[in-house]
């Protein structure tokens, strides 16, 4: 257990919906990482957050967005659902930001399904 | 630009046989980072170790050992007397310490199977 939650485990909605997925990252950790794992795209970074800022942005679609609250959690909103879009969608942290030698704890993953 | 490959998608061995991973990485920058992480098939992914490119000795962990070679910009990891606990799908990892986000690069992985 690497101490990093993610929910929901699994999400089944259709095209064109909205949904949340939610992170909390180890106790003490103030970076929160997404990625995307797809069959063809393997594992993507999508955002970086520290301490509530946005830190770096990677493949991360315009209609995903993401945000860590004060409590240090975070979110990841993904609207406008297309089938491609069905994937794994991990959350990581890590004690700080700049870092990059910091090694990222994964949360084990929320599984997405659009239909 | 920076890359990960592992060339070996996937690798089918008998139970107590010992099995090597590849990972050839590309990069320009002197100072980088470099990780194996482990996907069972429960779907997490679990960190089993870093490196820093200015340390090349080789390491070794229970059952697990890396070789790291700047030389051949190389990062394997093996695996001796294998066991089906082993049995995940396994990512080699850079990450580049002036690069402006701390991303992971991954390589596509390489599924490994243990036959009893």
């Amino acid at each position: 257990d690497s101490g990093v939650t993610q929910t929901p485990k699994h999400l089944i909605t259709a095209t064109g919906q909205r949904v949340t997925l939610r992170c909390s990252p180890r106790s003490g950790d103030l970076s929160v990482y997404w990625y995307q794992q797809s069959l063809d795209q393997g594992l993507q970074f999508l955002i970086q957050y520290y301490n509530g800022e946005e830190r770096a942005k990677g493949n991360i679609l315009e209609r995903f967005s993401a945000q860590q609250f004060p409590d240090l959690h975070s979110e990841l909103n993904l609207s406008s659902l297309e089938l491609g879009d069905s994937a794994l969608y991990f959350c990581a942290s890590s004690e700080r930001t700049s870092g990059p030698g910091e090694t990222q704890y994964f949360g084990p993953g929320t599984r997405l399904l659009v239909l | 630009a920076q890359k990960v490959t592992q060339a070996q998608t996937e690798i089918s061995v008998v139970e107590k046989e010992d099995v090597t991973l590849d990972c050839v990485y590309e990069t320009r920058d002197t100072t980088y980072y470099l990780f194996w992480y482990k996907q069972p098939p429960s779907g997490e992914l679990v960190f089993l170790i870093r490196r820093n490119s200015f340390d090349e000795q080789n390491e070794i962990s229970g059952r697990y050992s890396w070789n790291f070679q700047k030389s051949t910009s190389s990062f394997n990891f093996t695996i001796t007397a294998s066991q089906v606990v082993d049995s995940a799908v396994y990512f080699c990892a850079l990450t580049l310490k002036y690069s402006s986000a701390s991303k992971i690069i991954f390589g596509s992985g390489t599924r490994l199977s243990i036959r009893p």
